[in-house]
């Protein structure tokens, strides 16, 4: 069946990297996307990758995608206390993109000052 | 523009009871999707809408719960009687399919904040 696993915690200190990875089930996947969520509040879309693409970078954000593995990463430049959040990995399920996300369990990020 | 917005944002109830969340999705998102989101874990699908038409359904325990999207603008998700076990955070989103990479239909989800829900 489907399954996103993540690791559950990560701990950074402010101006480092963060990398945070994601294994995905799902070959037929069109998109892979990374949310984060702070406390209290709804899932913000950050960023997301196309199955035929490697990599993505958004400014402080870099996406790396190993399809053979379906291995997903997310690495955050010069991490920030602002960055501390839930990141959830989600797959968009079949090649069809009806919208169905499969989410994994979330890793939380904490940012030591 | 206006977020998805969601009602109540917290929700204690005793067990056997009945509770009703309602969710207003962002103007002309034609698709609206119900998650549930149990404490530590990603949120999983309920049930997604396209207009007023339900497409996705198989995760739903529809022995309690019921959704349907009124005109297919706002929804309303029930639960009926609660369990202990429903206890979550329930998640509403909408979506409209955009032009992404290689001309693939793209569909970025828009998240509320969430009803925070307690069976006691």
């Amino acid at each position: 069946g489907e399954d996103v696993e993540q690791s559950l915690f990560l701990s950074v200190r402010e101006g480092d990297s963060s990398v945070i990875n994601c294994t995905y089930t799902d070959s037929s996947s069109t998109y892979l996307y990374w949310y984060k969520q702070e406390p209290g509040a709804g899932l913000q879309l950050l960023t997301y990758i196309f199955s035929n693409m490697d990599m993505k970078q958004d400014q402080r954000l870099t996406v790396l995608l190993n399809k053979k593995d379906k291995h997903l990463s997310l690495r955050i430049a010069d991490t920030q206390t602002g960055d501390s959040a839930i990141y959830f990995c989600a797959e968009s399920l079949g090649s069809s993109n009806t919208g169905k996300l499969i989410f994994g369990q979330g890793t939380t990020l904490q940012v030591k000052p | 523009e206006a977020g998805v917005a969601q009602s109540p944002r917290y929700k204690i109830i005793e067990k056997r009871q009945s509770v009703a969340f309602w969710c207003n999705p962002i103007s002309g998102h034609a698709t609206l999707y119900w998650y549930q989101q149990i404490l530590g874990q990603g949120p999983k699908l309920l049930i997604q809408f396209q207009n007023n038409g339900v497409v996705d359904d198989s995760q739903l325990p529809k022995d309690r719960f019921s959704a349907e999207r009124l005109k297919g603008v706002d929804s309303t998700l029930k639960i009926q009687p609660a369990k202990l076990e429903d206890s979550a955070v329930y998640l509403c989103a909408s979506s409209f399919r955009r032009k992404g990479l290689d001309r693939d239909p793209y569909n970025e989800q828009f998240f509320g904040p969430g009803t925070r829900l307690t069976v006691l």
